[in-house]
């Protein structure tokens, strides 16, 4: 266990649904990054919060956001789900980059 | 645009073989290169490599930074069937307040018996 936790860890759902996918960071990191998997893509970061601010973002598409709670978890909103949403979503966090980032295992969203 | 490239995407080799993976990177405000291993689902941290010239080792594992070629490898040696995975190398940056990995594609690696 990484003690970054992701939930759920598969989803599937229709084209132009919307889905919330929740990470909670490792105990003490406050920054909290998104990426997605994709067989031809690789890692691609999506966005990355610290203590609750936005602080960069990726290819995030227009259709996605995400949020940072003051509890520090953080949700990504996937919204008009597409076909080529189809990937492995990934958490990360750390308390500073300079100590390097701890992944969750990972949530699958599979849209049919 | 930062890039990371990483050679081959894939590699099948023996049981007891040594295997050399290469990352090549332009990546700009540069903090450090780090080495990951996927085998189901998380990534799972191997190296950080901040120095030119110094290698990490870690078993059968090493791996080494060039920071003027801007290039590192990750080698294993006596590769074991466990050792099948995909192995991910991402640069870590900062600047503007930010900070993340840029992920090569990775190589995926697969050790036959």
């Amino acid at each position: 266990d990484s003690g970054v936790t992701q939930t759920p860890k598969h989803l599937i759902t229709a084209t132009g649904q919307r889905v919330t996918l929740r990470c909670s960071p490792r105990s003490g990191d406050l920054s909290v990054y998104w990426y997605q998997q994709s067989l031809d893509q690789g890692l691609q970061f999506l966005i990355q919060y610290y203590n609750g601010e936005e602080r960069a973002k990726g290819n995030i598409l227009e259709r996605f956001s995400a949020q940072q709670f003051p509890d520090l978890h953080s949700e990504l909103n996937l919204s008009s789900l597409e076909l080529g949403d189809s990937a492995l979503y990934f958490c990360a966090s750390s308390v500073s980059g300079y100590y390097g980032y701890t992944f969750g295992s990972g949530t699958r969203l599979t849209v049919v | 645009e930062d890039k990371v490239v990483q050679s081959p995407l894939s590699l099948v080799v023996h049981e007891g073989d040594t295997v050399t993976l290469n990352c090549s990177y332009e990546v700009t405000n540069f903090r450090s290169l780090l080495w990951y291993k996927q085998e189901k689902k998380a990534p799972t941290f191997l190296f950080m490599l901040t120095s030119s010239g110094i290698e990490k080792k870690s078993g059968r594992l090493s791996s080494i930074l060039d920071k003027k070629e801007l290039f590192s490898i990750l080698n294993i040696t006596a590769t074991q069937t466990g050792d099948s995975a995909i192995y991910l190398c991402a640069v870590a940056y900062s600047g503007g307040g930010a900070d993340g990995l840029t992920f090569g594609k990775g190589t995926h690696l697969i050790i036959q018996p």
